[in-house]
């Protein structure tokens, strides 16, 4: 069964560094989104995207944050700044949102865990 | 503001119960409504979802039931077990974009 993956699993950086989160979405999705979960809280969406373009972001998604999608597989996060309310899990999601249905079953990736020291 | 509230945060189950989760939203814009499952250390999985155009789904163990009146909609497990124990999130959205999660219910089912 297709799936959403992410790499790395876990990513260490010192505050000020900046990371790439990365993710491969599932083959045949057009709509791709970043989420984060702060420890024990709840899921909160910070973008997603659609035909090369952000479509959509959150009021968490400043200027320190940037997608991209650099080939026709990868999705990718970017924290130009990290500072230490950065550490969290951040999901990938992609989904096959049917317009005309109005169907966005949304998939999610095992996330990856950043900690910002 | 908090688009969809849930509750219980926590709920505590005898293996062979019903355990039942509630949402209420406030937004009558929002046409589909998931729910999701998380195991610790793991991503959101989707359980099951429903439109507004129907009052319950069944999938198995699990089914939704919808009261678009009230902006309400619950998730009720039959039978419980052991290996349903994780934290589940109801969800919303309305163009069909970004998702806006509840705070999630930590469920233990006791064997």
């Amino acid at each position: 069964e297709p799936e959403v993956t992410q790499t790395p699993s876990h990513q260490v950086t010192q505050m000020g560094q900046e990371v790439i989160l990365r993710c491969v979405p599932i083959s045949n999705h057009l709509y791709f989104y970043w989420y984060r979960q702060i420890l024990g809280q709840k899921v909160e969406f910070l973008v997603s995207f659609y035909n090369n373009e952000i479509s959509e972001k959150s009021e968490i998604f400043d200027d320190q944050f940037s997608v991209e999608r650099p080939d026709g597989s990868n999705f990718t996060l970017k924290i130009r700044s990290t500072k230490l309310e950065d550490s969290a899990m951040y999901f990938c999601a992609s989904s096959d949102f049917l317009r005309t249905s109005g169907i966005n079953t949304q998939y999610f990736g095992p996330g990856t865990r950043l900690t910002v020291l | 503001q908090q688009q969809v509230k849930q509750s219980p945060q926590s709920l505590i189950v005898q293996k062979g119960g019903i355990s039942i989760i509630n949402c209420a939203y406030e937004n009558t814009a929002f046409d589909y409504f998931p729910w999701y499952q998380q195991f610790p250390g793991k991503g959101p999985a989707l359980l099951i979802a429903i439109r507004p155009d129907v009052s319950e789904k069944k999938e198995g163990r699990f089914t939704i039931s919808f009261n678009k009146s009230a902006k309400q909609f619950s998730l009720h497990i039959m039978d419980s077990q052991p290996g349903d124990s994780a934290t589940y999130f109801c969800a919303a959205s309305s163009t069909g974009n970004q998702f806006y999660f509840g705070t999630g219910t930590s469920l233990t089912v006791i064997p």
